[in-house]
Formats: C-alpha cells, structure tokens, sequence
C-alpha cells in the first residue's frame, strides 16, 4: 500500500535532548512537509522541501532541522533550542510543489512529550 | 496571504446536510479553495478542492459564488463518523502562504 509513515507514534524525552522524528513516503512524491500542532489549534508549517536536497523554512523554523537526501525521506530533528517541543508532529507529501493546487497526503503523526 | 475565516464550531444532527462557510476577501487570482478533514489524533485527509462556480465529489460539494470571496463545504446527510474538525485553505503556489487555521469543528449528534 502507497502512503506516508512516521514513526514512533508517541515519543517521549527530557528536556535538553534532541530527538529525530522519522517521515517516510512510497508515493513518489517531490514535495513534503512538516507541520505542528499544539491542542485546539491549527497545524503550522515547520518546514517544506520541494524536491531532494533542497527545503525551506517555514513559519516556525526556530529550534527545528531537516534534511532530504533521499526523495522518500523527510527526517525532522527537534533541537533542545526549541523552547516548547511538547506537541503532535504531522508530515505530508504532496505530487506538486504547489500545496494549494495539489492535495496533501498526510502521516499518522508523532505525538511528542518533552519533560 | 489570503487569511481564512471559519466559524469555530457548529452542530448538527445526523441525516442533516450540513454546510460549512469559509470566509476569504482576500483571495488571489490563482489561489485554489481545498478543504481538509481531521479527525483526533490524525493526520488532515483531502475532502475537495475548486476554484470557482460548484464542485463535487463522492463526499462533499464545494460552492464558490462568482467574487471568489467566500466558499461552503456542504456534507450531505451527515452522520456521526463526520464529526471531525474540518480546514478551510486557500493558496497556491507557496507552502508558507497556504495556512491551516484552527478550523471548524463539527458535531454530529444522534
């Protein structure tokens, strides 16, 4: 079956440690992206890579990395300079790298709790 | 950037037709409308996208009056698997323009 994994589903760290979210896709799709969302809110843009080697910051950036060495794979690190990191990842892939014309695909999430 | 405005929550009653208005005055000539479905602890799933006049799927249909300024999910017959909170996005080519607000969730009740 086609679709986007990430993994663990609920990932739990102390304070100060940096921590590696896993974003997998076998729909052969150029553009993913990492998205968070904290309780009774909207999902904010994290960052986006359009296509291998290459991403973009999104509106959150601060605290976070990425890389995209393989097309399928989009691992987010979360950084102990990320001031409050406790909330529920979400990555997507998309067929264009234009999220407003192409539909989104989205993972399970990663539910993160740091203490 | 095309800010979005939905209201914040609405209830309905399962058999009903539901219908979701998404405020968006400013809207770009290129922007498309998609809508997207989120149940707890998931991840969004594509409903249905327009850009203008009347869309429709399997699931939902998209309304998109002439000035582009506003569109309304409507759901059809809703049941209680449908409550879930539902996005309205407006955009086109650029991921940091294409924003997630914090939706409106619906309630089905029996």
């Amino acid at each position: 079956d086609g679709g986007i994994t990430q993994s663990p589903k609920y990932l739990f760290r102390k304070e100060g440690q940096n921590v590696t979210l896993s974003c997998e896709q076998n729909l052969n799709h150029d553009a993913m992206y990492w998205y968070r969302q904290d309780p009774g809110q909207g999902l904010r843009l994290i960052y986006y890579s359009q296509i291998v080697n290459d991403f973009q910051k999104g509106d959150i950036a601060e605290g976070y990395s990425v890389s995209r060495e393989k097309k399928e794979s989009f691992p987010l690190t979360v950084t102990s300079a990320q001031k409050n990191p406790t909330a529920f990842y979400l990555c997507a892939s998309s067929t264009g790298s234009d999220p407003g014309v192409y539909e989104q695909y989205f993972g399970p999430g990663t539910r993160l709790t740091v203490t | 950037l095309a800010k979005t405005t939905q209201p914040i929550s609405m209830d309905s009653y399962e058999g009903q037709e539901v219908n979701i208005t998404c405020s968006h005055n400013n809207i770009a000539t290129n922007d498309y409308i998609t809508w997207y479905q989120q149940f707890p602890s998931q991840g969004p799933r594509f409903i249905i996208q327009g850009y203008k006049t009347k869309v429709t799927n399997e699931v939902a249909s998209l309304f998109i009056p002439a000035d582009r300024k506003s569109s309304t999910l409507s759901l059809p017959r809703v049941s209680l698997s449908d409550t879930a909170v539902y996005y309205c996005l407006v955009g086109a080519y650029s991921a940091r323009q294409l924003t997630f607000g914090s939706g409106t969730q619906l309630t089905v009740l029996p």
